[in-house]
């Protein structure tokens, strides 16, 4: 099975642009979670996707945004970049392992953002 | 969201066994203990959970205080690709997400 894939790997953008980031998640997985890694804060939650609906939401200002198409794959937005948004944004997709009673989070290898 | 509590980092030398302590004394009776760690320049990994028996994988093993207020991840054999960060983390079963709450993490370190 293809793990998650993220698009693009790097990415360098400057203060005030905006920046789409793409995910697809491990085919048959419905739920995608999105995580901002950074050396101040760690890993932090950003959303969570399942069949196309914001499940749940980190404690991140609306400039960050995201979705979920009907194929699963997922897409995370942030527009008026900042220089804290400097980042490794990674993306997770889950679904009931075969034997397993809860889900596991299959990471993908992240986008790292600067923005300069 | 219970939390848990870990040393910042640990060394071990190859071939050793390792023992990665954990401390989470608000867990609740829903909640399932994992473990995730990060390689260098990789997100992180499923290694192993449980909720209140002993389990073993091909990975590791996780031993679980009788009372669930602390639990150990076993490395059998360490190799210098278990260098990583190794997360302790909290699920509740019964939650309706999938949402992963990281904290800080052990640094291992493996010398040849």
């Amino acid at each position: 099975k293809a793990g998650v894939t993220q698009t693009p790997r790097y990415l360098i953008k400057t203060r005030g642009q905006q920046v789409t980031l793409s995910c697809s998640p491990i085919s048959g997985h419905r739920s995608v979670s999105w995580y901002q890694q950074t050396p101040g804060q760690g890993l932090q939650f950003l959303f969570e996707y399942f069949s196309e609906t914001q499940r749940n939401k980190g404690n991140f200002p609306g400039r960050f945004s995201g979705r979920q198409f009907s194929n699963s794959r997922s897409e995370m937005n942030v527009s008026t970049l900042e220089l804290g948004d400097s980042a490794l944004y990674l993306c997770a997709s889950s679904g009931r392992d075969r034997g397993r009673r809860t889900d596991t989070q299959y990471f993908g290898p992240g986008t790292r953002l600067t923005v300069l | 969201d219970a939390k848990t509590t870990q040393p910042n980092s640990m060394e071990s030398n190859e071939e050793e066994p390792v023992h990665l302590p954990c401390n989470h004394s608000t867990i609740s009776g829903t909640d399932y203990i994992h473990w995730y760690r990060q390689l260098p320049s990789q997100g992180p990994e499923y290694v192993i959970h449980g909720l209140t028996s002993n389990v073993n994988n091909r990975m590791a093993s996780l031993a679980i205080a009788e009372d669930r207020k602390s639990s150990t991840l076993i490395l059998h054999r360490a190799t210098l690709r278990d260098a990583a960060v190794y997360y302790c983390i909290l699920r509740d079963v019964w939650g309706n997400t999938d949402k992963l709450i990281f904290g800080t993490g052990t640094r291992l370190q493996v010398f040849p």
